[in-house]
């Protein structure tokens, strides 16, 4: 069963508009959460990451939230440029080294 | 710096061949990953390791899965015998395992199409 769901599979936005990715957990033993981004024919790349203990991490112009109660993260990205078009991932993981990935959200920002 | 390493990029072969993928992983990591994507289930863990030796295989989708990590700079994911299912792009990764929380990083990838 997937611990980690990303429940919209595309994403269109305007260049220059927010862009919001959520993801979804079930174990919330997880501790540490992250984006990765990936370009077709790449691997994913890592993007940014959160701790269990904060709410909020911030890297120029991307921002995720993390609510434990709900067992919810986004990802924003403001504004949205056209290089930002590819799939992101969340993943989560807990003690131990296995990461948890979701299916993955395709953004395509339109210039 | 280099990266994650992964060969061959792609390979196609017939129904009931050997295939063995291989994977690099950055230099001073201590734990590989093999992740298999799929359009339905996105990236999916198959094995991993840590200091070469294997801690979770239960990802590996049936016997004809296996795979090695005789030393710290290599690593191989062979399918005996190969069926068209298994097509798919496979992903290698590794990390810094250790108190702090550190990110994989990703090869990127083979595209594995069996015929």
């Amino acid at each position: 069963d997937q611990q980690v769901k990303q429940n919209s599979p595309s994403l269109s936005v305007q260049e220059g508009r927010i862009s919001i990715l959520n993801c979804d957990y079930t174990n919330s033993m997880f501790d540490y959460f992250l984006w990765y981004k990936k370009y077709p024919a790449e691997g994913p790349t890592f993007l940014i990451s959160i701790s269990s203990i904060k709410d909020k991490n911030e890297d120029g112009r991307f921002t995720v939230f993390l609510n434990k109660s709900a067992k919810h993260l986004s990802l924003h990205i403001v504004p949205s440029q056209p290089g930002d078009s590819a799939v992101y991932f969340c993943a989560a993981q807990s003690d131990g080294n296995q990461f948890y990935f979701g299916t993955g959200t395709s953004l395509t920002v339109i210039p | 710096d280099a990266g994650v390493i992964q060969s061959p990029r792609h390979e196609v072969t017939e129904m009931g061949q050997e295939v063995t993928l291989r994977c690099k992983p950055i230099s001073g990591h201590n734990s590989l990953f093999w992740y298999r994507q799929t359009m339905m289930r996105g990236l999916e863990l198959l094995i991993y390791f840590n200091n070469n030796v294997p801690i979770d295989d239960s990802g590996m989708p049936e016997d004809r899965f296996s795979a090695k990590m005789p030393n710290a700079s290599f690593s191989t994911l062979k399918i005996q015998p190969s069926e068209p299912r298994d097509s798919a792009v496979y992903f290698c990764a590794s990390s810094l395992a250790g108190n702090s929380n550190q990110p994989q990083h990703f090869g990127d990838g083979t595209r594995l199409s069996i015929l």
